[in-house]
């Protein structure tokens, strides 16, 4: 079956450094990505997606990273800011399901 | 717009109560879910409707009865709960097809004493 997995449960960095966060899946058969933020108090809000025809896919200081070889997916946030601080979730699919499998969660701390 | 609304924000029950979480979204989506959230932990599916049908019912008790009564809204009727059932309950919707975004509201925080 699909599963998830994040390398680091927490991540911190220094405000205005990169940021990378990294997710691992199981299931070859996954060709939708998604990435998601959650603030605190707060539902999961969308940040970038990738299918698995593409190797890279950018937005407004994000990339998205896949590697289908490694089954390796991951999220880079350029210049850090105090407002990333939240609980980033990897979550994928298979294109024509709708369900969505959730990684366990990485929390990423910006320092000041 | 890509608001999903969820009322109540925070709700809170006895096990013997009813109560119902309400969900509505107006981007014209024809794919909506609820999902749970436990502290500290990723959202688990529950729950997907498909064109105002039920197209998957992720094994989830008899105690939670979901129900979509049109197109733009979603609820969950909630009866003899138990405590382990205090999370965060997620609406979420999507167009139609799969293999795409699903766009989540904010919860509603519920406990059940």
């Amino acid at each position: 079956g699909e599963s998830v997995g994040l390398h680091l449960p927490t991540l911190s960095v220094q405000e205005g450094d990169n940021s990378i966060i990294n997710c691992a899946y199981s299931n070859s058969a996954s060709d939708y990505f998604i990435w998601y933020k959650q603030e605190s108090g707060k539902g999961p809000q969308f940040i970038i997606d990738i299918r698995s025809n593409m190797d890279k896919r950018q937005g407004q200081r994000v990339t998205v990273l896949l590697n289908k070889t490694v089954k390796h997916l991951s999220l880079q946030i350029a210049a850090t800011q105090p407002g990333d601080s939240a609980v980033y979730f990897c979550a994928l699919m298979a294109d024509s399901s709708y369900k969505l499998i959730f990684g366990s969660g990485t929390r990423l701390l910006v320092r000041p | 717009d890509t608001e999903v609304t969820q009322t109540p924000k925070h709700l809170v029950m006895g096990m013997t109560n009813k109560k119902s979480l309400k969900c509505e979204q107006h981007m014209g989506h024809r794919a909506m879910y609820w999902y749970k959230q436990k502290a500290k932990k990723p959202p688990e599916l529950m729950f997907v409707y498909s064109y105002e049908k039920l197209s998957i019912n992720e094994s989830v008790p008899s105690r939670f009865s979901p129900e979509c009564p049109n197109s733009s809204l979603l609820n969950l009727h909630l009866h003899a709960l138990q405590p382990e059932d205090s999370a965060l309950y997620l609406c979420a919707s999507s167009p139609g097809t799969g293999g795409n975004i699903q766009y989540f509201g904010a919860g509603t925080r519920l406990s059940v004493l």
